[in-house]
């Protein structure tokens, strides 16, 4: 059974920096890339990046100053981090799974139940 | 970057009714075009892939049409459960973009 689940602290302090975890199971981040996506209260998703299968990486060019999506393939887990944090950063934090050779490319199959994260001090 | 426009913004529904839901691509992203079910409270949820292709599970009054530009979503028979809000999204280029969502309320 495929799952995504995201950790990480609820709470960011402005101008610190974001660290999520997704822990995957059910597949190998070896076949599969990862997105993360993230949805502000209210509003709608967007897409902030892809690691792809290869260990290769994709960013949103709005936040890829600040940006940067790794993974321990051993481990199962991928990696997010971001920097210089504001308060329009706050947002909930959603992992999914790229389609992959199953499913097919660009499509997010699977999702994590989301991470809660807001920026305030 | 690719802009999708989705419309309406919110539909008022009665159960049983036939939809069909809009999404609008800047360009063309050829059937690289996915629609998304995302309930209150819920992570979205595949629903449709590659503009027509149905997905293991997803009951078989949801069904997509379209290439290009121009691309849509039908529930044929809405059901209570379909309350949500439907996203579509394109993979045809990066950045991946998704379009700002329909709203299904009932009537």
């Amino acid at each position: 059974q495929v799952q995504l689940k995201e950790s990480g602290p609820g709470l960011v302090q402005p101008s610190e920096t974001l660290s999520l975890t997704c822990t995957v199971s059910g597949f190998s981040l070896t076949s599969y890339g990862v997105n993360w996506v993230r949805q502000p209260p209210g509003k709608g998703l967007e897409w902030m990046g892809t690691i792809w299968n290869d260990g290769s990486t994709d960013y949103n060019s709005a936040l890829k100053s600040r940006l940067s999506i790794s993974r321990d393939t051993s481990k199962s887990q991928v990696f997010l981090k971001m920097n210089s944090l504001q308060t329009e950063d706050t947002a909930i934090y959603l992992c999914a799974r790229e389609g992959g050779h199953t499913m097919g490319p660009y499509v997010m199959d699977a999702w994590g139940q989301g991470a809660s994260v807001t920026v305030s001090s | 970057d690719v802009v999708l426009t989705q419309s309406p913004a919110t539909l008022s529904v009665t159960p049983g009714e036939r939809i069909s839901l809009s999404c609008r691509a800047s360009e063309s992203v050829d059937t690289y075009l996915h629609w998304y079910q995302q309930k209150p409270n819920e992570s979205p949820r595949l629903l449709i892939k590659y503009a027509s292709q149905s997905i293991s599970g997803i009951p078989s009054r949801f069904s997509g049409s379209g290439s290009g530009t121009d691309f849509t979503l039908s529930i044929n028979g809405v059901e209570l459960e379909d309350l949500s809000i439907y996203y579509c999204q394109q993979g045809n280029s990066l950045p991946f973009t998704f379009g700002s969502g329909t709203k299904l309320e009932i009537k």
